[in-house]
């Protein structure tokens, strides 16, 4: 079955920065763009960014363009998002999701990372 | 961008019905139909539950059910029941460079 498997807590300092992963499986990795998203405590969630895995076409929020980097490694069917100078509010949980259709941006999403917890504390 | 308006909260006895709405732009909601809904338990996942304004994924309630007019999208739950308390999020294509917006969620009491 199709999985999208995440860490699950990193801590890291301010100014630092943090590159997380989204390992699939269960489908053709080429297939499907991969989101990323972000949920701080009692908020919904919030568009980072999206990567084709297999053109490499990457699209990126302008509220964080400059600061989020996505990139995909297709031998391992794995996608990263790394996160620059992060700051106090940059606490939350990011999410790598799958939209139901393939070949496409999608608009929505049915397979859903566990989210990893990225807190951001000195 | 700002987020899509929602409801903070609203609540229901069992066996009633709610709507959710959802307030969006001319860039997003009022633009396009593209509009989804999500289920959220706390500690879990978004579960997607309406998508193409009025599609349904398979296997979830025909209880559950969605519409649009201009610039509002609503979710419509009927015969309430107690497992369908939970945070309910919708989410929009946008045509800004935020592909997909979000709101900032609805929680549901059933009382």
């Amino acid at each position: 079955q199709v999985q999208l498997t995440q860490p699950r807590t990193e801590i890291r300092k301010p100014g630092a920065s943090v590159k997380l992963s989204c390992r699939t499986s269960g489908y053709k990795f080429t297939s499907y763009y991969i989101h990323w998203l972000r949920q701080a405590p009692g908020q919904g969630p919030v568009w980072l960014g999206v990567i084709n895995p297999s053109g490499g076409d990457i699209r990126y929020s302008q509220a964080f363009q400059g600061r989020v980097t996505v990139t995909r490694e297709t031998s391992t069917s794995t996608v990263y998002l790394e996160v620059t100078n992060l700051r106090f509010d940059d606490t939350a949980l990011y999410y790598c999701v799958r939209p139901t259709v393939a070949f496409t941006y999608g608009t929505y999403f049915d397979h859903w990372g566990q989210g990893t917890l990225v807190t951001v504390s000195s | 961008q700002s987020a899509l308006a929602q409801p903070a909260s609203v609540s229901a006895s069992p066996g009633q019905s709610i709507t959710i709405s959802c307030t969006g732009t001319t860039t997003d909601i009022g633009g396009y139909p593209y509009v989804s809904w999500y289920q959220e338990y706390p500690g879990k996942t978004p579960n997607l539950i309406i998508y193409d304004v009025t599609s349904r994924p398979s296997g979830v309630s025909d209880r559950f059910s969605g519409s649009k007019s201009g610039k509002t999208a609503t979710l419509t739950i009927s015969g309430l029941r107690t497992d369908d308390e939970a945070v309910y999020y919708c989410s929009s294509y946008s045509i800004t460079d935020t592909l997909v917006i979000f709101g900032g969620g609805t929680k549901l009491t059933v009382l």
